[in-house]
């Protein structure tokens, strides 16, 4: 079965500092692996994804995502954050059947940027 | 290309009312499936259609229920409300179905539903 953990529900930054939001996996499967974005009161928006191939995976917005099978992660990072990048972002593996889903979803993590 | 659309946004009902949300998928695309969303349980899947057929099921009570027409947009329907229904309901289209391929799957706006 598969599962994601995001370590950390409230991340901070200052403007211009770098970003990184943890996203860990569990698969028994080769994963395929996403990160949405959900501005207030919006639906989420894809910022990347990973299915095979290249390990780095670069997104919208200038963010990029990391897979590191050996450490079971997808972390998100940004090198320089802005102010526009504050919302809350979502990790989330791709299942294959059964009542959870075809996207398992992790809890979340709010980014909150400070001038 | 016209994103996924949801009606309405907005939606207040009193307890043991019932609902219907909307969901218009990408032009082209078959599949639509929907989620809850809420701040104590975050996302959790409701359930799957593809080509008119309900493919995948979350675990909801029959209280909830869903169709999708010819044209490939899907409602679903919530009877007998409870104030735990209260909730963003997402609804996300892809081309194929979800649980057989790796297409992107794209969300709408969501319906925000409180109920009194």
């Amino acid at each position: 079965a598969q599962s994601v953990t995001q370590l950390g529900s409230h991340v901070s930054v200052s403007e211009g500092a770098l970003v990184l939001l943890r996203c860990n996996y569990s698969s028994s499967v080769p994963p395929y692996l996403f990160w949405y974005v959900q501005y207030p009161n919006q639906g989420l928006q894809l910022l990347l994804k990973y299915t095979t191939g290249a390990t780095l995976v670069k997104g919208i917005n200038g963010f990029e995502a990391e897979f590191k099978k050996s450490e079971t992660s997808f972390h998100l990072t940004k090198p320089s954050a802005h102010m526009s990048d504050a919302a809350e972002y979502f990790c989330a593996v791709r299942n294959y059947g059964g009542s959870q889903g075809n996207l398992i979803f992790g809890k979340g993590t709010k980014l909150s940027v400070k001038p | 290309k016209a994103g996924v659309t949801q009606t309405p946004r907005y939606l207040i009902k009193t307890r043991g009312q019932q609902v219907t949300l909307s969901c218009s998928p990408i032009s082209g695309h078959r599949s639509v499936s929907w989620y809850q969303q809420t701040p104590g349980q975050g996302l959790q899947f409701l359930f799957e259609y593809f080509s008119e057929t309900q493919r995948n099921k979350g675990n909801f009570p029959g209280r909830f229920s869903g169709r999708q027409f010819s044209n490939s947009r899907s409602e679903m329907n919530v009877s007998t409300l409870e104030l735990g229904d209260s909730a963003l309901y997402l609804c996300a289209s892809s081309i194929g179905q979800a649980t057989l391929n790796t297409d992107t799957q794209y969300f709408g706006p969501g319906t925000r539903l409180t109920v009194l």
